[in-house]
């Protein structure tokens, strides 16, 4: 089974800070990679698909970078809105396997 | 807009079943692959199950750790997607979520989830 191990499990910003989240897979997912943004009590909410591409609606503050085992998420300088959870999905193979997630807080 | 709405979750003993529903709304359910990922209370996500369209063969598949106990099925006619759970487990406690399946036309047979419903927590107890 692919395994996906996000960095850091936590991360204290500012607001208008830009930050960056790390997703790696055990082994390669081509450019198989989507990130979710989940705030309390939501739902998932999908920001990033085939590891770049920024999903309708999304601001373009945040991109995706990476392919094979190495992904980023980067959010150019952070609003408020953007203090939430972030996770990773692999789509290469059937486990379609997450990424523990990323606590974004603020500092 | 699509919408989507799970129900059925609740509080059920160890060893017993329980069947969720999602009801599909704003787009041609039929099109679309569907799926059931989870969440445990404060922990993280985990896929659950998926059944791909019709058109893309219907084949259903199921987390290793659910495999032999779940089973998802669609009703396209009614635009539901069910996920029918036995032997349940205190570790299958957790927020279901009901999940609308995107892939690329090539390249991978599996999903990114565009779209989630709220969600319906399932508690199982002794």
């Amino acid at each position: 089974d692919i395994q996906m191990t996000q960095s850091p499990s936590t991360l204290s910003a500012s607001v208008g800070d830009r930050v960056t989240i790390t997703c790696r897979a055990s082994q390669s997912i081509s450019v198989w990679l989507a990130w979710y943004q989940q705030k309390p009590g939501k739902a998932p909410k999908l920001l990033i698909s085939k590891a770049s591409i920024l999903e309708s609606g999304v601001p373009s503050r945040f991109s995706g970078s990476g392919s094979g085992t190495e992904f980023a998420l980067t959010i150019s300088s952070l609003h408020p809105d953007d203090f939430a959870t972030y996770y990773c999905q692999q789509y290469h193979s059937y486990s379609h396997a997450f990424g523990l997630g990323t606590k974004l807080d603020i500092k | 807009e699509v919408q989507l709405a799970e129900s059925g979750g609740g509080l059920v003993q160890t060893g017993r079943s329980l069947r969720l529903s999602c009801r599909a709304s704003g787009f041609t359910f039929a099109d679309y692959a569907m799926n059931w990922v989870r969440q445990a209370p404060g922990k993280g996500l985990e896929w659950v199950s998926f059944i791909r369209s019709e058109d893309d063969g219907g084949a259903a598949e199921s987390a290793a750790s659910v495999k032999g106990r779940f089973t998802v099925s669609r009703d396209d006619f009614n635009s539901v997607v069910y996920l029918q759970m036995n032997s349940l487990e205190a570790g299958d406690t957790a927020t279901y979520y009901c999940t609308r399946g995107r892939r690329p036309d090539g390249g991978t047979s599996y999903y990114y989830f565009d779209y989630w419903g709220q969600g319906t927590l399932v508690t199982v107890s002794s």
